[in-house]
């Protein structure tokens, strides 16, 4: 089967720096993609990798490793704004998105 | 910002009622999705629609349907509402291609009693 995990929740505090990891296991690779979601509203995208590699976009980076099946999400100089889940989603081999169940980011002051 | 709208935002009815979700977006976008999203769960794919008249079922299709005759147009419609539907459900758009990004709408959060 298909399967995304990330850490179900984590807990950084404002002005630092976390990692939020994702691996994953599909039938096919077709980019990987980092969505954020605010409590009680839709999620947004934040970016896309389908080369391995560090995509850098202001505070946000992301990380990908094919091999490994291996992505990250880098979150820099962290805000209060920047608590909300953090979801992982993988393109298979149909196209279609296999979506992680997301990580919980909290922020504290 | 997204120019993607659903309707209603929330809805609260009773067990066997038939319900319509609405979507609409202004974009333009030939591909359209349902998902159905639970508190700290994944998102599970209802339907999907590549464009005009083509509708295709998900993982989660059996008691839904759908349609897709304009463009801009896709709702989600329940024969027989059930307290297992109690769900969030968010549609969304993307213009395709590998990167493209989807659109959510604000979603339609649903209780069945």
């Amino acid at each position: 089967g298909q399967n995304i995990d990330q850490p179900t929740e984590m807990t950084a505090t404002e002005g630092a720096i976390v990692q939020i990891n994702c691996t994953y296991q599909t039938s096919g690779f077709n980019g990987l993609f980092w969505y954020q979601q605010h409590a009680g509203e839709a999620p947004t995208f934040l970016s896309y990798n389908v080369l391995d590699g560090l995509e850098e976009k202001g505070r946000f980076s992301s990380f990908l490793s094919r091999s490994k099946g291996y992505s990250y999400l880098l979150l820099k100089e962290l805000q209060m704004k920047d608590s909300a889940s953090y979801l992982c989603a993988v393109k298979d081999s149909n196209y279609q998105l296999i979506w992680g169940a997301g990580t919980k980011l909290i922020i504290k002051p | 910002e997204a120019d993607i709208y659903q309707t209603p935002r929330y809805l609260v009815i009773g067990t066997g009622k038939k319900i319509t979700l609405e979507c609409s977006q202004t974009m333009g976008h030939d591909k359209m999705y349902w998902y159905q999203q639970d508190p700290g769960m994944e998102l599970h794919l209802i339907h999907y629609s590549y464009g005009v008249n083509s509708t295709e079922k998900g993982d989660l299709s059996s008691e839904s349907t759908v349609s897709r005759i304009r463009t801009e147009h896709f709702p989600l419609t329940l024969e027989s509402a059930r307290p297992s539907h109690t769900s969030q459900y968010l549609c969304a758009s993307t213009k395709g291609g590998e990167a493209g990004e989807l659109f959510f709408g604000e979603g339609s959060r649903l209780t069945v009693l």
